[in-house]
This record gives C-alpha cells, structure tokens and sequence, in this order.
C-alpha cells in the first residue's frame, strides 16, 4: 500500500516566482492536510481540505497561498510571489477521516515532505 | 486555542538507556498522535492513541485523557532512535493537528 507521496522533494525558486507543490494521498484517503515547517520551529496546520472542497483554511496566510484537492489529481499548494520567508518544509498528510470503530481510519499519515529554498 | 507542550525539550542517552517523554495539552482532544521525525526530515508515525496504552517493540505509549496527558516510553534506546518526537493532538471535531514543540533526543553509542 503506497504512503502517501509528495513532489518535488526539494523546489528552489527565485523571489516572486511561483512554486506547486503536489501532494497524491493514500490509496482510499479522501482527507489532505497541508503543514507548514519553518526553521527550528514546529509543524503548524495550514489547511484541510476533502475532495473538491476546503474544509479548514485557518491556518493559511490570506496572501498569496492557495490550496485545492480536485476530484481528479493530487491536492495541490500554489504559493505566489514566494518571499524569502516561505523557505520552509511543507508537509502533506491524509486520512480516511471518519472517526469509527478502527483507529486506522482517523490517523493522519504524512508524506515525505518537499523543502522549498527561496533565493 | 488549545496548547500542546512536551518535555523535556532536550535529552541525551546512552545506547540501552531508557526514556520518558512527556506530552501536556490544555483541553479535550479527540486525537493524539506521536511521530518520530528522523535526521533526514521524515515524519514517521508512531502511535495514534487518544486513550489507553500501547506497545510496539521497545516502544510504548499511554494516554490519560482526563488528566490530559501522553507518555511515550523508549527503551533500550538505540541510535536510530535519534531525532524530534512530537506530540500532536487534534481539538474536538477539527480535523487539524497540532503539534507540540518536540523533544530532540540524541543516542549516543
């Protein structure tokens, strides 16, 4: 059963170039989540999204970040205009989401991630 | 917002040591999670315990919901066992995680 898979791995952009980062989550997860890693600092939520819609976008700058997940293809983050700031690790996680009898089906499982540099 | 805090923030052990590592959160949660962030980045999953104890290997786990509390337990610890351990925990039907500031632990042979 193939983990869940993020690319690129490693992204370089110059500032003001925009950078996709795609995410294809586990086979029969309907759930994607995106977190953001900066420098010594730890994994915040960005954005949880289902098939076709966005569920929670709390955590996401209201500039320039964008996420979708549509009913065909991988989840994608599209980041405009990055700044030297967005250099950081995002990190895709999925689920099955639905809370019942089996742990496995809630648990969130992450992807390698992909290391965006910003120059 | 609910807040996560782990401890200690640093350890070092010698291989074959033991260890605790602790997991406080501020309100109810419906899940919590440790992962295992290798050298190399990679977030591994280690447990999915919002309650109870569990075990695989020289790992273990144990959630004390009401207390508002995780444990996770190394053992025999080995130098593969190095990296950030995170606790994250998802507030009552949010979906989202969130993460603790980790403990960076390092084995050394």
């Amino acid at each position: 059963n193939a983990g869940v898979m993020q690319n690129p791995r490693h992204l370089v952009r110059r500032r003001g170039q925009e950078a996709r980062l795609r995410c294809s989550p586990m086979k029969g997860h309907s759930h994607v989540y995106w977190y953001r890693q900066l420098p010594e600092e730890g994994l915040k939520f960005m954005v949880y999204l289902q098939k076709e819609n966005i569920i929670d976008e709390s955590g996401m700058p209201k500039e320039r970040f964008s996420a979708e997940f549509p009913k065909e293809g991988p989840s994608i983050l599209r980041i405009q205009q990055v700044v030297r700031g967005d250099s950081a690790a995002y990190f895709c996680a999925s689920s099955d989401g639905l809370a019942g009898a089996s742990d496995f089906l809630y648990e969130q499982y992450f992807g390698p991630g992909t290391r965006l540099t910003v120059t | 917002g609910i807040q996560v805090e782990q401890s200690p923030p640093d350890l070092i052990l010698q291989e074959g040591a033991n260890s605790t590592l602790r997991c406080n959160f501020s309100d109810s949660v419906n899940n919590l999670q440790w992962f295992h962030q290798n050298p190399w980045g990679q977030l591994i999953n280690l447990f999915y315990i919002p309650s109870g104890t569990k075990q695989n290997g020289r790992l273990s786990a144990t959630t004390v919901a009401t207390e508002r509390y995780s444990l996770l337990y190394i053992s025999s610890s080995q130098t593969t066992d190095s990296g950030v351990y995170f606790c994250a925990v998802e507030p009552s039907n949010t979906g989202k995680l969130i993460f603790g500031q980790g403990t960076t632990l390092q084995v050394k042979p």
